[in-house]
C-alpha cells in the first residue's frame, strides 16, 4: 500500500516562530488532507488539498501532486497550535480508506 | 462538513470484558470507517462499514474481536471484545459525505484496559 512519511517527527517552537511541516507519499493520490489532533485526541480538519495552495488565517498548505509531497506552513505560532499534525491520503477513487502519515508532534512554548 | 457524535468519550474497562462504541452522524452517509490509534502512534483503519452488508476488515483485524454493526445510514457501532491492556487506544469513527470528498472524524473514544 501507499506509504506516507512526515517530517520532522518532533518540533519545538518558541511562540511567534514560523514552521514548515512536510508530507511525502509514495504513490499518486486522489485526496490529501491535513489534520490537527489536539491533546484530547480530537482530529480537527485543517485543509482538504489534493493539489494547489490554500490559506486559512495563520495556516497555509501546498500540495505538489506530481512530485508527491505536501507542505503545511504555520506562521506566528501560538501555544494552542501544540499537538500532532497528520497528513492523510487516499489513492483511489470513490469511497476509500484514508491512509495516515506518521505525524509531526509540535510543541509551542511561551 | 459533518457532525459526528461518538460515545463514550472515554472509559476504563476490566480485561476480559467488552465495550461497544457508538457513532452517530447528522446526515445519511454511505460509508463509515473505524480507526484505532495506539498510544504515540498514527491512525490505522480497522474496518469499513457499509449499510446492509458485512463490514470489510483490514489485515490484522478480525470480526470476532471487533464486531461492527451498521443498522442504518446514520449510525454504527464498534465492539472491542474480550479486552486486554493491548487494546488501550483511541478509537475513532469517520465518514465521507460523497465520492472523493474529505473525511470527517468523531471526537474519539479513549479506552484504557486495566
Amino acid at each position: 500500500g501507499i506509504q506516507v512519511e512526515q517530517s520532522p517527527p518532533d518540533l519545538i517552537l518558541q511562540e511567534g516562530a514560523n514552521s514548515t511541516l512536510r508530507c511525502n507519499f509514495s504513490d499518486s493520490v486522489n485526496n490529501l488532507q491535513w489534520f490537527h489532533q489536539n491533546p484530547w485526541g480530537q482530529l480537527i480538519n485543517l485543509f482538504y488539498i489534493p493539489s494547489g495552495t490554500k490559506q486559512n488565517g495563520r495556516l497555509s498548505a501546498t500540495t505538489v501532486a506530481t512530485e508527491r509531497y505536501s507542505l503545511l506552513y504555520i506562521s506566528s505560532s501560538q501555544t494552542t497550535d501544540s499537538g500532532v499534525y497528520f497528513c492523510a491520503v487516499t489513492n483511489s477513487g470513490g469511497y476509500q480508506k484514508v491512509t495516515f502519515g506518521t505525524g509531526t508532534k509540535l510543541q509551542v512554548i511561551p | 462538513s459533518a457532525v459526528i457524535s461518538q460515545k463514550p468519550s472515554r472509559d476504563i474497562c476490566q480485561r476480559g470484558t467488552s465495550l461497544t462504541i457508538q457513532c452517530q452522524v447528522d446526515s445519511q452517509v454511505t460509508m463509515m470507517f473505524w480507526y484505532r490509534q495506539q498510544p504515540g502512534q498514527s491512525l490505522t483503519l480497522i474496518a469499513t462499514a457499509n449499510q446492509g452488508s458485512e463490514a470489510t476488515y483490514e489485515s490484522g483485524f478480525v470480526i470476532d474481536k471487533f464486531p461492527i454493526s451498521r443498522p442504518n445510514l446514520t449510525f454504527s457501532t464498534l465492539t472491542v471484545s474480550n479486552m486486554s491492556p493491548e487494546d488501550s487506544s483511541i478509537y475513532l469513527c469517520s465518514v465521507e459525505k460523497g465520492l472523493n470528498t474529505e473525511a470527517f472524524f468523531g471526537q474519539g473514544t479513549r479506552l484504557t484496559v486495566v
